[in-house]
């Protein structure tokens, strides 16, 4: 079957430090990989895709993801952590046949530290 | 342009009585999605709609929970003789090919 693991319910990182969020999937073909984050009482918001080409994806606040297909992981990275950054994130696939429904990880939070 | 919308914000309900939660998709997205929130947890799947296709109703949790869309505009999610354990926050989402989900603030459904 296929599926999304986020091997880490939460991730605590001091401020200033790199920060990242794992995630690895279990999909056949070639997938387009998502991360978004939700911060606290508000919706969801994208972050970043890969879909092909470079394998490191830059997006917004900051954030990067590396896309590994020998690994099958998408990691989310910054290279140096905010308070504000502090959420709950999630990682999703889109198989390459899947009419357009994500596969969606349990999410990680992301707790940062002054 | 505007994005997803949803109605109400926050809605209170005693249990046993229907709700009827709306969502506006961002114009011209073909796909769109209902997914329900529990606290501090993750997204669970409720149903997607697709253009004129026959919608996925896979993730409907009980026949209590049914979910309808116009064309590719305007969806309601409607919950019969609502329980306690249907408290949630209630997302709805909206994409244009295989690419983001667009989501909406979500409608916090509390049932005493």
């Amino acid at each position: 079957a296929q599926s999304v693991a986020q091997p880490e319910d939460q991730v605590n990182v001091a401020e200033g430090n790199p920060l990242t969020v794992k995630c690895t999937y279990s999909v056949s073909g070639n997938p387009y990989l998502f991360w978004y984050v939700q911060y606290p009482n508000r919706g969801l918001q994208f972050l970043l895709k890969y879909i092909t080409g470079d394998n490191l994806v830059k997006g917004s606040y900051g954030f990067e993801a590396e896309f590994n297909k020998s690994q099958t992981s998408f990691h989310l990275k910054k290279p140096s952590a905010l308070v504000s950054d502090s959420a709950l994130y999630f990682c999703a696939v889109s198989p390459p046949q899947s009419n357009y429904q994500l596969i969606w990880g349990a999410g990680t939070k992301l707790i940062i530290k002054p | 342009g505007a994005g997803v919308s949803q109605s109400p914000s926050n809605k209170v309900t005693e249990k046993g009585k229907d709700v009827e939660l709306r969502c506006d998709p961002i114009s011209g997205h073909t796909a769109l999605y209902w997914y329900r929130q529990r606290l501090g947890q993750g997204l669970e799947f409720l149903i997607y709609f697709q253009g004129n296709s026959a919608p996925d109703k896979s993730g409907l949790p009980s026949d209590r929970f049914s979910a309808e869309r116009t064309g590719e505009s305007v969806s309601t999610l409607t919950i019969q003789r609502t329980q306690q354990e249907d408290s949630a926050v209630y997302l709805c989402a909206s994409s244009q090919d295989r690419y983001e989900q667009y989501f909406g603030p979500g409608t916090r459904l509390t049932v005493t």
